[in-house]
């Protein structure tokens, strides 16, 4: 039950696109393809962003996409803007337990 | 819609017990798997464990396994998870989550409580 390896910050200015990756194993991120991702506000609950990799729920603006290669899945958010400013944490699901990210501090500038 | 309250937490010694409940509403709720995950202050998401949604199913953190318990109660749409022997490490907001996509424990978390903390403190 190691944790997913995301980057510890990342930033942009207005308009750019932004990716943060999230590493993991063949035995949970390779092994599944259920990845999701949240956002979390300072004081608030997690926001699902994206789950199953690349499916967007109900609400979540389309420039926030999702991809993954092997090991290695990606939240791509396009066209950034301030109130993207927040944590992101990625996960994934395994037969037994779920893996959380350590979590990605974005900053729009 | 879908509303999650958590309840319980309080300030608890160390080595102590303390049991923690999530009041569910606006969704069936023996269809859903759910988690407990939580947050220390200042860190990251961890999640913490899941019960399947007939509650023949749970599974545990190592973190936690041999210390947490969780159970349901179907007919009072509540969770709980049962925590003894508790340490410094323990002291975060607990939040349950829906767990969706089916399965023993979801493949992600839709809903969210707002949460409820612990702090373990001598």
């Amino acid at each position: 039950q190691s944790a997913l390896t995301q980057p510890a910050s990342v930033s942009g200015s207005p308009g750019q696109s932004i990716t943060i990756s999230c590493t993991g194993t063949s035995s949970d991120v390779g092994g599944y393809k259920y990845v999701s991702w949240y956002q979390q506000d300072p004081g608030k609950a997690p926001k699902l962003m994206m789950y199953d990799v690349s499916k967007r729920p109900s609400g979540v603006s389309n420039r926030f996409s999702g991809s993954q290669s092997g090991n290695t899945a990606s939240l791509t958010i396009s066209g950034l803007q301030a109130e993207d400013e927040a944590d992101y944490y990625c996960t994934s699901y395994t037969s037994s337990s779920v893996v959380f990210g350590g979590g990605t501090k974005l900053t729009v500038l | 819609d879908v509303h999650l309250l958590e309840s319980g937490g309080d300030l608890v010694r160390p080595g102590g017990s303390l049991r923690l409940s999530c009041a569910a509403s606006g969704f069936t709720f023996n269809n859903y798997a759910l988690n407990w995950v939580r947050q220390a202050p200042g860190k990251g998401l961890e999640w913490v464990s899941a019960i399947s949604s007939t509650g023949s199913a749970t599974y545990y953190a190592d973190s936690v396994k041999g210390r947490f318990t969780i159970s349901r109660d179907n007919s009072k749409n509540t969770l709980y998870l049962q925590m003894n022997a508790l340490r410094d490490g323990d002291s975060a907001v607990y939040y349950c989550a829906q767990g969706g996509g089916g399965g023993s424990i979801g493949r992600y978390f839709e809903y969210w409580g707002q949460g409820t903390l612990v702090t373990v403190s001598s």
